[in-house]
């Protein structure tokens, strides 16, 4: 069964850091494109990034481009999304989400979120 | 970059009836589109993938179709469990986007 579970979110003052991990199990990690979504409060759903199989491409929405940077180390199995320079507008729950092999870029499991809210 | 635009933002039906949710692009995505369902506390959950394949696990009740700018989730016959925000996501074009969303509400 897969599991994808993030971990790292909390409060932080605009202008400052985080970095978020979501740790992956039950299916081949090193041959899945992985990517991270967020939902602001009351909101829709809005892509931030997402990173091929091999790490060798990463690509970003233009609002987070510059900012955010997303990695994975396929040897831990785990995907990271490092967040500098946040504003009031970056709150939001983050869902790691695992791209499927038959669509790459198409979310076929998703984990239960995590929580980053930008606030003085 | 695409824009989804979906309608209507709100659908008011009862169980039993037919429901249709619209995803229209700002160009044309051929059929690399999915749909997603999302109840309140959860994640989202894959409904439809390239635009008329159901994922593993969905209900036959589910189907989407169109193609290009025009595409189209159809729910035969709501159950009480369908009632929810649903979705509908690009992958034709970087960056990846979202559509902002039908909710569909019991009348």
């Amino acid at each position: 069964e897969v599991h994808l579970v993030e971990s790292g979110g909390g409060l932080v003052q605009p202008g400052g850091s985080l970095r978020l991990s979501c740790a992956a199990s039950g299916f081949t990690f090193n041959s899945h494109a992985m990517s991270w979504v967020r939902q602001a409060p009351g909101k829709g759903l809005e892509w931030v990034s997402g990173v091929n199989a091999g790490a060798g491409s990463t690509y970003y929405a233009d609002s987070v481009k510059g900012r955010l940077t997303i990695s994975r180390d396929n040897s831990k199995n785990t995907l990271y999304l490092q967040m500098d320079s946040l504003r009031a507008e970056d709150t939001a729950v983050y869902y790691c989400a695992k791209g499927a092999s038959y669509a790459h870029y198409t979310f076929e499991h998703w984990g239960q979120g995590a929580l980053v809210t930008v606030s003085s | 970059e695409i824009v989804l635009t979906q309608s209507p933002a709100t659908l008011s039906l009862s169980p039993g009836e037919r429901a249709t949710l619209s995803c229209r692009a700002s160009q044309s995505i051929s059929n690399y589109l999915a749909w997603y369902q999302q109840k309140p506390g959860q994640a989202p959950r894959l409904l439809i993938y390239d635009a008329s394949n159901r994922a593993t696990g969905i209900p036959a009740r589910f189907s989407g179709s169109g193609s290009g700018t025009n595409l189209t989730l159809t729910i035969s016959s709501l159950e009480p469990e369908d009632f929810a925000v649903y979705y509908c996501q690009q992958r034709a074009n970087w960056p990846l986007s979202f559509g902002g969303g039908t909710k569909v509400e019991i009348k």
